[in-house]
Order: C-alpha cells, then structure tokens, then sequence
C-alpha cells in the first residue's frame, strides 16, 4: 500500500522569504514522487519529479524538493516566495519496479501557501 | 495547444439526470485516467485506461461508467446523479510502463459538475 501526508494544511509566508512544504510518504516498493500544483480555478501542473535518478530534484519556477529514504520525506523548497506562487500544492505518490500501482496517483491533503506582501 | 482538454467545464443538472463528461489528450500516450476532487480539494482516482483496457477501477458507484473509444478519448457517463456527486472531475493522462508505476501524468482543466 502506498500512501503520503502533508504535514502542513496551510503555510504562511512573506514575499521574498523561504518557502517549505512538508511531505511524509509510505511505500512497499521504491515510489515515484511528484509535487503537483493547482492555482484557484485551476487543473493541476506538475512542478517536479523524483523517480530514483539524483535525490535533490529541481523543477519549475525555481521549487526543488530532496527525497530522503531514511525519513521517508520529500519536502518541497523554495528560497525566496514569489506573490505568483500563492496556490495549493499536492504531494504524490506511485509505485516504481516491483509495484502493481498500474500508474495510480495517490494524492496528499493539499497544502494552501499563501504569500503575503 | 491543449494536451487534455474537457469538456463541459461547467455542467449544472438537477438530481437524477444522466450526465457525461469528455476528455481527450492530443499528446499520444496510452493511458487515460478520471479523478474525482471534492469540496475539501481531496484528489481520489476513479478509472484508469491503457490502450482501451480498464485497468483501475476503484470503489466507485456503479452509475458511474467510463468508456474509452480510443486511446486518445476517455468519457465518463454518471447515471441517476446526486447530490453527493457533486464535485470537480479531473481527466489525466500519461504513459504508462509495465512494472514501473507510470510517468508523470498531465491533468486537464476540470469539470466542475453541480447537483442541485
């Protein structure tokens, strides 16, 4: 079974300041990870992918995320927040080698970032 | 150019009704899926097709019924509509490798359905 927890349901942050966004997952087998994101009225984008290759993953709009196996983390930062970046952001979670996932996403709780002025 | 696209994006109906919902994605992947968001913003997949086969079908209520053309085209049909169903249909797509898990999938737009 596979599942992921958001630590965090919102997070709270100043233009220009750090941005993290925590994420716990479980797996049997090695997992794929993403970071999606989805702006109000919106579909979802996706900002990064880990699938086994380096663990300091970069992506779009300057996010990267580390995933670490020891804490079964994969953590999502940004060094300076951007007005743009306000949205909510998903963790997720799918089987790799070995599994029988047949490509299904499993979804986090959503966390809301909002970046005041 | 669109990759996955929707359609309606707005659908508004009475209890009851029978509704579909179509999805198309233009990038050639094989494999098609439907995602149900509801008022939380909780993501939860319903249906996944690989070239035609349905290979995902979570606990889903039998009204709901996805059918697939062609690779390209993943529709879903809800029968007897309620007030619960009520929420934002999400249609992805991706390719999808045997044994792997799958690739990063491309979400469409959504399609925000109302049950009054």
């Amino acid at each position: 079974a596979q599942s992921v927890t958001q630590l965090d349901s919102h997070v709270s942050v100043s233009e220009g300041t750090p941005v993290l966004l925590r994420c716990n997952y479980s797996s049997s087998y090695s997992p794929s990870l993403f970071w999606y994101v989805q702006h109000p009225n919106k579909g979802l984008q996706l900002l990064l992918k880990y699938t086994s290759a380096a663990t300091l993953v970069k992506g779009i709009n300057g996010f990267e995320a580390e995933f670490k196996k020891s804490e079964t983390s994969f953590h999502l930062t940004k060094p300076s927040a951007h007005m743009s970046d306000a949205a909510e952001y998903f963790c997720v979670v799918t089987l790799d080698a070995g599994g029988t996932s047949y490509g299904k996403l499993t979804f986090g709780q959503g966390t809301i970032l909002t970046v005041h002025p | 150019d669109t990759a996955v696209s929707q359609t309606p994006k707005y659908l508004v109906t009475q209890m009851g009704n029978d509704k579909s919902i179509k999805c198309e994605q233009n990038l050639g992947h094989d494999t098609m899926y439907w995602y149900k968001q509801d008022s939380k913003k909780f993501l939860k997949i319903m249906f996944s097709y690989n070239n035609k086969e349905l290979i995902i079908n979570e606990t889903v209520p039998n009204r709901f019924s996805p059918k697939s053309p062609d690779k390209a085209h993943l529709n879903l049909h809800i029968n007897s509509l309620e007030l619960g169903d009520s929420a934002v249909y999400f249609c992805a797509s991706s390719y999808y490798r045997s044994g792997r898990g799958g690739d990063e999938q491309f979400f469409g737009p959504g399609t925000r359905l109302t049950v009054l």
